[in-house]
């Protein structure tokens, strides 16, 4: 069970275009999702949280007008990054979480998707 | 603020070799201690996890106790093989209420045959 998916899984696109990834928990309810970005060979930067049918909350230094956060409902959340620039080619990360339950706070995370800005 | 710390990468060893990853950690309260692996191209999948002191993870042959008193939740394999070749990520969650996990940097571990 706690099964994750992103998709799509590589996108290449180019400067000036905005790109959708969407994150999907195929087997439980996620009432909180978290989107990370990776650089190569580096640890995951949280990059917004987000709540069902509520705005996302970035992480200080993440611009919400340019990574658009949505999570319309329990088992998807897309991030759209607007106007993407070469800067912004990066392995995208999701994760989502259930209802807490005492201390049940396990994460569960999606394969990623790796954008190319060309 | 909460942090975790990781033994430096990369780490090689030769397949049935014993490992320890370490990882320290400071948070206020009580986290919740987690360890991830993330193989190549691939998201990362939960390894282990320990939500309060003295608990053991385990999991595919890999352990973590939860010390408070070292803060510590140091990563073990008796005897590693060539497919446990990964990016391992030390996490914690902190007290009940709070959802961000923090990651540490990450070791890479290498087992040749």
């Amino acid at each position: 069970g706690a099964v994750v998916s992103q998709h799509p899984s590589r996108v290449i696109c180019k400067s000036g275009t905005s790109v959708k990834i969407e994150c999907r928990s195929l087997d439980f309810q996620a009432t909180t999702m978290f989107w990370y970005r990776q650089f190569p060979k580096q640890s995951l930067m949280l990059m917004a949280t987000s709540n069902e049918g509520s705005k996302a909350t970035y992480e200080q230094g993440v611009e919400k007008d340019k990574f658009l956060i949505n999570h319309a409902s329990l088992t998807l959340s897309t991030l759209t990054v607007t106007s993407a620039h070469p800067e912004d080619s990066s392995f995208y990360i999701c994760s989502a979480r259930g209802p807490t339950s005492g201390r049940t706070d396990t994460q569960y995370f999606g394969p990623g998707t790796r954008l190319t800005v060309l | 603020g909460n942090s975790v710390t990781q033994m430096e990468g990369p780490v090689t060893l030769s397949e049935e070799a014993f490992l320890t990853i370490n990882c320290t950690y400071t948070a206020t309260g009580y986290p919740s201690l987690f360890w991830y692996v993330q193989y190549p191209g691939e998201g990362l999948q939960l390894l282990l996890k320990a939500t309060k002191a003295d608990d053991k993870g385990s999991n595919k042959g890999f352990e973590a106790t939860y010390r408070k008193e070292t803060t510590s939740f140091h990563l073990e394999k008796g005897s590693v093989q060539v497919s446990d070749s990964a990016v391992y990520f030390c996490a914690l969650s902190g007290a009940q209420g709070a959802q961000k996990l923090v990651f540490g940097q990450g070791t890479r571990l290498t087992i040749n045959p």
